[in-house]
């Protein structure tokens, strides 16, 4: 069974600094998808970045981008220049396999210092 | 313009009540989600339909049942509800999968059940 792990349950940062959350996976699947959700204090859902397992290439979305490395089932967020707006409830979670349903990690609640 | 939507946003009842949730997206997506988050924000899927029809179905009591009357719209209907049922309950929908090709979901704000 795929499992998502966060080892991180918080982390703090300052204003305008980087830091970096992590998120291993396990799973026996080749093709299959990452992402990295954010629940803000309002409790919606938001969709920050996503990754396809077949491409080699990282992906970013302006101050956020991901370290993904396939054969060490590694999925981290960097999320630079930090904002207050940032802080939130950061999820990992992943899709793969014949049904195309999340797997989340248990989050890390991330908070920004000013 | 809201994609996805959920009503009620709050739902407080009794132990033992009958309650529903609705959802509705007009994204004209043809797959959408029933998740879970408990008390310790751990989320987990529940049901899913494409196109009117049961895809996944997760260990959940049958005391939960989703129902799709079209496309647009999964309820999910709770009887007998209990004390461990309280949760924020999240829709979603996506475009489901093309080939090889998973779209992402869309959530919607959540409904917050609390059973007294």
């Amino acid at each position: 069974a795929q499992t998502v792990t966060q080892s991180q349950p918080e982390m703090s940062v300052q204003e305008a600094e980087t830091v970096t959350l992590s998120c291993t996976y396990d799973t026996s699947e080749s093709d299959y998808y990452l992402f990295w959700y954010k629940q803000p204090p309002s409790r919606q859902m938001i969709l920050v970045i996503r990754q396809e397992a077949y491409k080699q290439q990282n992906a970013t979305e302006n101050r956020f981008s991901v370290n993904f490395q396939k054969a060490a089932k590694s999925f981290s967020l960097k999320i630079s220049d930090s904002q207050l707006g940032d802080a939130a409830m950061y999820f990992c979670a992943y899709e793969g396999g014949a049904t195309n349903k999340l797997i989340f990690g248990t989050g890390t609640l991330l908070a920004v210092q000013p | 313009d809201t994609a996805v939507s959920q009503t009620p946003k709050y739902l407080v009842t009794q132990m033992g009540n009958d309650k529903s949730i609705k959802c509705e997206q007009n994204l004209g997506h043809d797959t959408m989600y029933w998740y879970k988050q408990d008390s310790k924000k751990f989320l987990k899927i529940m049901f899913s339909y494409n196109n009117k029809e049961l895809i996944i179905n997760e260990t959940v009591p049958n005391r939960f049942s989703p129902k799709s009357p079209d496309k647009a719209h999964l309820n999910l209907h709770i009887n007998s509800l209990e004390l461990g049922d309280s949760a924020v309950y999240f829709c979603a929908s996506s475009l489901g999968r093309t080939g090889t090709y998973s779209y992402e979901q869309y959530f919607g704000p959540g409904t917050r059940l609390t059973v007294t």
